[in-house]
This record gives structure tokens, sequence and C-alpha cells, in this order.
């Protein structure tokens, strides 16, 4: 069981927009900073959100993040198929002291 | 660019202590901090922990007990100790930057590296 919550899985057509929801705490998200994570098979994750809201230079601006609260969302607007990839949120614990990720969300785009 | 390079053996035996470094190039380790973190088979993500330069440490509190890191930032790498493995330590590990200056995020990531625990 993960700290941060998130469901399995969701999808969308192509150039619909999804979005991927990480549910957590004051101790975590609430106080501290979310991130997420981009992983294909067989690769390693890579940022594609930091600081909440920051994407790095080269992550397209169809994705977006923000933070309400104790829970974070990534938002990918026209998903396309090269979306496909599993999405880790991220944050600092302060109650326990530690890292967390929450369990991960497949996007497929269909 | 920063690049980050796993390495170590790929089979370790039950009960025996499975030993990683990370090599380092494009950044110094003497700034940041250098974490780890694993991917069990068809799993999510892993932290297991940190290490400073100064040699600080931060452990996930579920292998605290086991594991240990380290960092020799003359030669630009980073270890990782975790002793008495299981089948249950079978798992991807990656080495990877973790940067606190815009907000706490996991910036650059080793390619990962495949451990099997098995006799």
């Amino acid at each position: 069981q993960s700290v941060l919550t998130q469901p399995p899985s969701v999808s969308a057509a192509p150039g619909q927009s999804v979005s991927i929801s990480c549910s957590g705490s004051t101790s975590n998200i609430g106080t501290k900073d979310v991130s997420w994570y981009q992983q294909f098979p067989g690769t390693a994750p890579r940022v594609v959100i930091y600081d909440n809201n920051e994407r790095p230079s080269e992550i397209p601006a169809r994705f977006y993040g923000s933070k309400s609260g104790t829970s974070a969302t990534l938002a990918i607007t026209a998903a396309q198929t090269g979306d496909e990839a599993h999405y880790y949120c991220g944050a600092w614990d302060s109650s326990l002291n530690t890292w967390v990720f929450g369990g991960g969300t497949m996007l497929t785009v269909l | 660019q920063v690049h980050l390079q796993e390495s170590g053996p790929g089979l370790v035996k039950p009960s025996e202590t499975l030993s990683l470094t990370c090599t380092v190039s494009g950044a110094s380790t003497t700034a940041y901090y250098w974490g780890w973190v694993r991917q069990s088979p068809g799993k999510g993500l892993d932290y297991l922990g940190y290490v400073y330069h100064t040699g600080a440490t931060n452990y996930n509190p579920s292998v605290a007990s086991r594991l240990s890191m380290s960092i020799d930032t003359s030669a630009n790498q980073f270890s990782l100790r975790l002793t008495s493995v299981t089948a249950a330590d079978t798992a991807v590990y990656y080495c990877a930057r973790l940067s606190t200056i815009f907000g706490a995020n996991f910036d650059q990531w080793g390619r990962g590296i495949l451990v099997s625990v098995s006799s």
C-alpha cells in the first residue's frame, strides 16, 4: 500500500485530455513539492513535472501539473500514442522522514 | 550532460550482501543528494535512500536495518550495500540525483541494473 494513492490505470483517445490524480496527506503533498515521473517499458523513469507545476525544458507544454491541498494532478492535453507509459508521483514525507512514490498509473492512449 | 551508470553483480545468493556502485559524470558528487530507487519486476518505484557529500544519509525505514550508503567524491561515485538479501530484493536498481534546487525531485537517472537474488 503506497503512501501516495494513484489510480492503477487511465485511458484516453488520441487528441483528448487526460488527468492522473495523486492523493496524499498533510505530511507529504500538503506541505511538500510534488514531482511526476514518466516511465516507458524497459527504461528508466524521467521527471516530467517538478516543484508541483514546473516542466523540464525537454517536456512538451502538453504536460501540466497542479496541486490543491493534499492532492496533486498530472494533466496531459491532446494525448498522443507516444505518451503511453507508467506515471508516478513523488514527494518527501516529513512524518516518515523519507521519500515516497505513488503506486503508479498506466496511461493507455487508444 | 549528466550521466549516471550503475555497476555491480547481476546475481547475488540469498543471505549474502548486494553491493552496487554508481559512477557520475558531467556533475560533481560534492553537490546535490545522490539516491537509489529500485523496481521489482512488474511493480512500482521503491525509494531506498540517499547520501550527501558530507556522508549524511537517509534510508527508507523498510530497509534501513539492512542498508548502508557511502560516497567517494574523489572518484565521483556513490555506493549501496544491502545485507541479508532474499528473493524479495530481486529488482532493477536505479541510481539517481536528488535535486532540491527547485523543489525536491529525482532529475537525473541511471539506466538501471537488474539484480537477481537466487541460489
